[in-house]
């Protein structure tokens, strides 16, 4: 069964700095992993989706990469703001049709303070 | 364009009594899913709809919960005799295609006395 784990599970930082998330699976036949933005009492927002061919995806000042190979990736947050703040959360999707969903990690707790 | 949304916003309830919850998907995203986050344990995947079609129900937690799918649009899941540890968010996402990015709606917050 597909384990996701992140590290750290929070994480507090001045403004301005650079940051990097970083989230491991067990499996790693995955289809393609997703980062997720969740604000305090509000649903998801997906920032980046990496396909498991591609080795990272760029969006503003967020990077993501892959490594499937290691079952790893990480999310590079470059010159944090305090509208950054949230819980990240990467979740990966097995190969095979969708019907098992996402699997997801716990999530980081992140905080930039002004 | 509208995004995914979720009725009711909250819903307490008591335990032993049924609730219904309903999603409405993004127009033209065939794909659904309904998951549940409770505290402490995360986000966990109950059931995917392609269409009004589910092929696997295994993930739903007991066979209190049931969910379906009409018009390959609006999905309603129903807990039966609800219990206090179904308290939790049920977050209902859809997307494009299967391994399409999935869109979040903002949740149904259920508390169970």
């Amino acid at each position: 069964k597909q384990e996701v784990t992140q590290i750290p599970a929070a994480l507090s930082v001045p403004e301005g700095e650079n940051l990097v998330l970083n989230c491991s699976f067990t499996d790693s036949a995955i289809y393609n992993l997703q980062w997720f933005r969740q604000d305090p009492g509000k649903g998801l927002t997906s920032l980046l989706l990496i396909q498991s061919s591609q080795r990272e995806q760029t969006s503003g000042r967020l990077n993501a990469s892959l490594d499937k190979s290691s079952g790893r990736s990480t999310l590079y947050i470059a010159a944090s703001q305090p509208g950054d703040s949230a819980t990240y959360l990467c979740a990966v999707s097995q190969s095979g049709g969708g019907a098992d969903g996402l699997t997801f990690g716990k999530g980081t707790h992140l905080i930039i303070q002004p | 364009g509208a995004g995914v949304s979720q009725s009711p916003s909250n819903k307490v309830t008591e335990k032993g009594k049924d609730v219904e919850l309903r999603c409405d998907p993004i127009s033209g995203h065939t794909a659904l899913y309904w998951y549940r986050q409770s505290l402490g344990q995360g986000l966990e995947f109950l059931i995917y709809f392609q269409g009004n079609s589910a092929p696997d129900k295994s993930g739903l937690p007991s066979d209190r919960f049931s969910a379906e799918r009409t018009g390959g649009s609006v999905s309603t899941l129903t807990i039966q005799r609800t219990q206090q540890e179904d308290s939790a968010v049920y977050l209902c996402a859809s997307s494009f295609g299967v391994e399409e990015t999935q869109y979040f709606g903002p949740g149904t917050r259920l508390l169970v006395l």
